[in-house]
């Protein structure tokens, strides 16, 4: 089953803890998205990356990091997580063609809290 | 950059009715992607529309892409309970696969 898999789905931390929180696609998707969801905001993006190795920042990366080594995992990093991160995050898998365009699968989300 | 205005952010209505909601951009945009998310999941695509004045139907869903390309609207009908959750539209320009999304519109339908 094609699949955008994120984990953990709920998480409460402390200011100033490192985390990760891990995306896996099974699709072999080139195209990768971190969102955040906040009321009345929609979906904003944080980073994307257009392959192995390469990531590039979205409309909202303070204070996050990613990273892609492989071509189905792209982990977002909080270094030193802050209150105003605590948000509900999505991971995203693009399928793109040339002639098609594109649609975005997402995983089932993260519930951050940062106390 | 880029922005989508979706309205309304919210709309209460009856078991049966038939729902409206649209988005609209400042820039062009060559794909225009509707999904919807129910309470505590991730989006789900419902409809995608890739030429200008496309219309598409998925069941009680019709979507259109509109002519100006800066423009998109999904209408429900007869809704169910179960019609329940958030719709974005989302939709590309010409920034490779960076997908813009609206601030959403929650529907709440009244048995």
């Amino acid at each position: 089953e094609a699949q955008v898999t994120q984990n953990p789905r709920y998480l409460i931390t402390v200011t100033g803890k490192k985390l990760t929180v891990t995306c896996s696609q099974n699709m072999n998707h080139e195209y990768m998205s971190w969102y955040r969801q906040d009321p009345g905001l929609g979906l904003r993006q944080i980073y994307y990356s257009m392959n192995v190795e390469v990531t590039d920042k979205g409309d909202v990366p303070e204070g996050y990091k990613v990273s892609r080594k492989e071509k189905r995992n792209f982990p977002l990093i909080l270094e030193s997580p802050s209150p105003n991160q605590t948000s509900l995050y999505f991971c995203a898998s693009l399928k793109q063609g040339a002639t098609w365009g594109t649609e975005a699968f997402f995983g089932q989300g993260t519930r951050l809290t940062v106390v | 950059g880029q922005q989508l205005n979706q309205s309304p952010q919210s709309m209460f209505i009856q078991e049966g009715e038939d729902v409206s909601m649209n988005c609209t951009s400042s820039s062009i945009f060559n794909t225009w992607l509707w999904y919807k998310q129910d309470p505590g999941e991730g989006p789900v695509l419902l409809i995608a529309l890739y030429k200008a004045g496309e219309l598409t139907s998925n069941g009680r869903l019709t979507a259109q892409f509109g002519i100006t390309r800066k423009d998109s609207f999904l209408n429900i009908s007869a809704s169910i309970p179960s019609d329940v959750g958030i719709y974005f539209c989302a939709g590309q320009g010409n920034q490779g696969g960076k997908l813009i999304f609206g601030q959403g519109t929650e529907l709440s339908v009244k048995p």
